[in-house]
């Protein structure tokens, strides 16, 4: 298993509310990702990160911010959560030394925007 | 920009007999490439990957992939399928320096 953690695994939470889904890695891995995905469909990119300080911009970037303060740490926020919110997130990291390799998921965290 | 393609949303096949689920990829330069595998309610697993050299990868519980440089794919196989290889496969892509790109996922079926 892979050492990426994200909290909570579910979260129901009402429309209009600011919420933070944390993710967190021990691997000392340099890029960390976010994607959204409905129940058997795709995945799609929302942000990404190369290192500390880098926030990068992914398809469905619009309705929520990052932050990369900590190499391990990789909070995805949004500020007002709508019931289109309504999906599972992953969290996901990758060893970067010069050249790319696979990524590492986290379990997920189901959100409910009721 | 980068993109991956599976052209097929469901494969089905008998436990037993071999296995192939298609992806095509296009990026500029040399590609990334990945198979990942999703049981339901689960993270994304990591099954293979393509860097460089042999274009014959080889990856866990007995998935091997191809990587085709001339016809830009990389096809998941397999030579004998069991019922629990069931699940949701995804392709994915990243040129080098950006990020992980996935197909939109092809759904395994192997029925006993």
């Amino acid at each position: 298993e892979a050492d990426i953690y994200q909290t909570p695994r579910y979260l129901v939470i009402g429309t209009g509310k600011k919420i933070t889904l944390e993710c967190s890695q021990t691997m000392g891995h340099d890029k960390m990702y976010w994607y959204q995905q409905d129940p058997g469909m795709e995945l799609h990119l929302i942000h990404y990160s190369y290192g500390v300080n880098s926030t990068e911009k992914g398809d469905l970037s619009s309705e929520s911010t990052v932050s990369r303060i900590r190499t391990e740490h990789f909070p995805l926020t949004l500020e007002s959560a709508r019931p289109s919110h309504t999906s599972q997130y992953l969290c996901a990291s990758s060893e970067y030394a010069g050249r790319d390799t696979e990524a590492f998921f986290g379990q997920g965290t189901r959100l409910t925007v009721v | 920009a980068q993109s991956v393609a599976q052209p097929e949303d469901q494969v089905n096949v008998a436990e037993g007999n071999p296995l192939t689920v298609k992806c095509t990829y296009s990026v500029s330069g040399n590609p990334y490439l990945f198979w990942y595998v999703q049981y339901p309610n689960r993270g994304l697993q990591f099954l293979l990957k393509y860097i460089t050299g042999d274009n014959l990868v080889k990856g866990s519980y007995g998935f091997e992939a191809e990587f085709n440089k001339s016809q830009t794919s990389f096809h998941l196989k397999k030579p004998s399928a069991l019922v629990s290889d069931s699940a949701l496969y995804f392709c994915a892509v990243i040129q080098a320096g950006t990020a992980l790109i996935f197909g939109k996922g092809t759904t395994l079926s192997v029925s006993s």
